[in-house]
């Protein structure tokens, strides 16, 4: 299994503003998943990031609200845009290494 | 649409008892069924993986069934224990590393 590093792990942001989540992998991955986990609900895919190409976005997810950055195998960054309350959520990322996949400990995002 | 349904209910359960958890899944053909335990606060962490062609699982106290004709899944912890007391959350994968869909989670609380 991998082990992923994530940070911030948490923070407050005035609406409006941006913040840029990271993960970094202690080994080459080819997928990394970003998922959202709003409070009190389970985890939604947001995206699939490939090193080499752009991220594939679920449906209700877009690209100018949530960039997504893979400049190698063992990293990736997840930005939220033009931050609204509705945006306060924990945000995670997760890879798949043997069996099972890993999540990083998320992000929790309080947007005021 | 796609559903994965869990007891939304938490689940109440003495020290020793076995717990059993439900997971149903619609218009799904997953190839692998998962699931993942969630404390507050942190990201979920692998549990089990069973493939569609296999009937159950099992690891020390745990115990995972897949029937897909019935397009469901049961979770078992057996001898429980308040160290259990935890989120469980099913999740399906249509192949190897493709991504994960999750279901709501359940919680678990074991009384002493």
């Amino acid at each position: 299994s991998a082990v992923i590093s994530q940070k911030p792990s948490r923070d407050i942001c005035q609406r409006g503003t941006s913040l840029t989540i990271q993960c970094q992998v202690d080994s080459q991955v080819t997928m990394m998943f970003w998922y959202r986990q709003q409070p009190g609900q389970s985890l939604t895919l947001i995206a699939t990031a490939n090193q080499g190409s752009e991220a594939t976005y679920e449906s209700g997810f877009v690209i100018d609200k949530f960039p997504i950055s893979r400049p190698n195998l063992t990293f990736s960054t997840l930005t939220v845009s033009n931050m609204s309350p509705e945006d306060s959520s924990i945000y995670l990322c997760s890879v798949e290494k043997g069996t099972g996949y890993t999540f990083g400990s998320g992000t929790r995002l309080t947007v005021v | 649409s796609q559903k994965i349904e869990q007891n939304s209910e938490a689940l109440n359960i003495q020290e020793g008892k076995t717990a059993t958890l439900t997971c149903n899944y619609t218009n799904y053909s997953p190839a692998y069924l998962q699931w993942y335990r969630q404390d507050p606060g942190r990201g979920p962490v692998f549990l089990l993986l069973i493939r569609e062609n296999e009937k159950e699982k099992r690891k020390e106290r745990l115990k995972v069934t897949f029937d897909t004709t019935l397009k469901q899944s049961l979770f078992h912890i057996t001898a429980s224990q308040p160290a259990d007391s935890a989120t469980y959350l099913c999740a399906l994968d249509k192949a190897a590393g493709n991504k994960l869909t999750f279901g709501g989670g359940t919680r678990v609380l074991v009384k002493p």
